[in-house]
């Protein structure tokens, strides 16, 4: 079993919808947890934290379930701009550990 | 601030040659890591260095070597290059607490 998993898509969903996207992670230890987007052909970036209370960013909703281990990114009035891959990734005391990566579609 | 940078951008190499890729911070970042991504594969990392003169393996660690002279410099050397190597390289760096981390623009490595 994968570390971090995630649904890999692709979610084609119309401009206007909300869309969802889980990710589990399997060591209990894990400290720290992010979302980050990565366009295509270019490096990940920052999305957004996610914190045990759960925040928002705007349209951007980060929730984390530590009990049941995984988190969530929830994206309210999808935009054409948001098309992209979505890569969760999870650290423990050093490393790192990213999802392979959930490829969204915003279509007109 | 230039942030994180790699070079080269593109690279081809023959089986058997080694090469070295570079991966430079201007932050004052202590965690450095490298990682490739294929299709399907997500990013998996090869090495980290949570600090100059320390470094670890990854999960892909074969095939691979890097070392930390210094905060701001961990360059990646391939020692044999192999057609399983052919990837997309990025390299990251953060604070050493639990941090955001700062990707570079990546290397596209292809291996005949």
């Amino acid at each position: 079993r994968k570390e971090v998993e995630q649904d890999p898509g692709p979610f084609n969903v119309p401009e206007g919808a909300t869309v969802a996207f889980n990710c589990t992670y399997s060591n209990s230890a894990s400290q720290s947890f992010f979302w980050y987007r990565q366009d295509c052909r270019k490096e990940p970036k920052l999305l957004m934290s996610v914190y045990s209370s759960g925040n928002e960013d705007g349209r951007f909703t980060a929730q984390l379930n530590r009990a049941s281990q995984y988190i969530s990114l929830l994206i309210r009035d999808s935009k054409l701009s948001d098309s992209a891959t979505y890569l969760c990734a999870v650290r423990g005391t050093y490393k790192y550990i990213f999802g392979t990566g959930t490829r969204l579609k915003v279509l007109a | 601030n230039a942030g994180v940078t790699q070079t080269p951008k593109f690279q081809v190499l023959k089986t058997g040659q080694s090469m070295t890729l570079q991966c430079a911070q201007d932050m004052n970042h202590e965690y450095m890591s490298w990682y490739r991504q294929d299709p399907g594969m997500g990013l998996r990392l090869i090495h980290y260095s949570v600090g100059a003169g320390i470094t670890d393996q990854g999960e892909v660690p074969n095939g691979y070597n890097v070392s930390r002279s210094t905060t701001e410099d961990f360059p990646l050397r391939l020692l044999s290059a192999a057609p399983s190597q052919t990837s997309v390289y990025f390299c990251a760096s953060s604070y050493s607490s639990p941090n955001e981390q700062f990707f570079g623009p990546g290397t596209r490595l292809t291996v005949l």
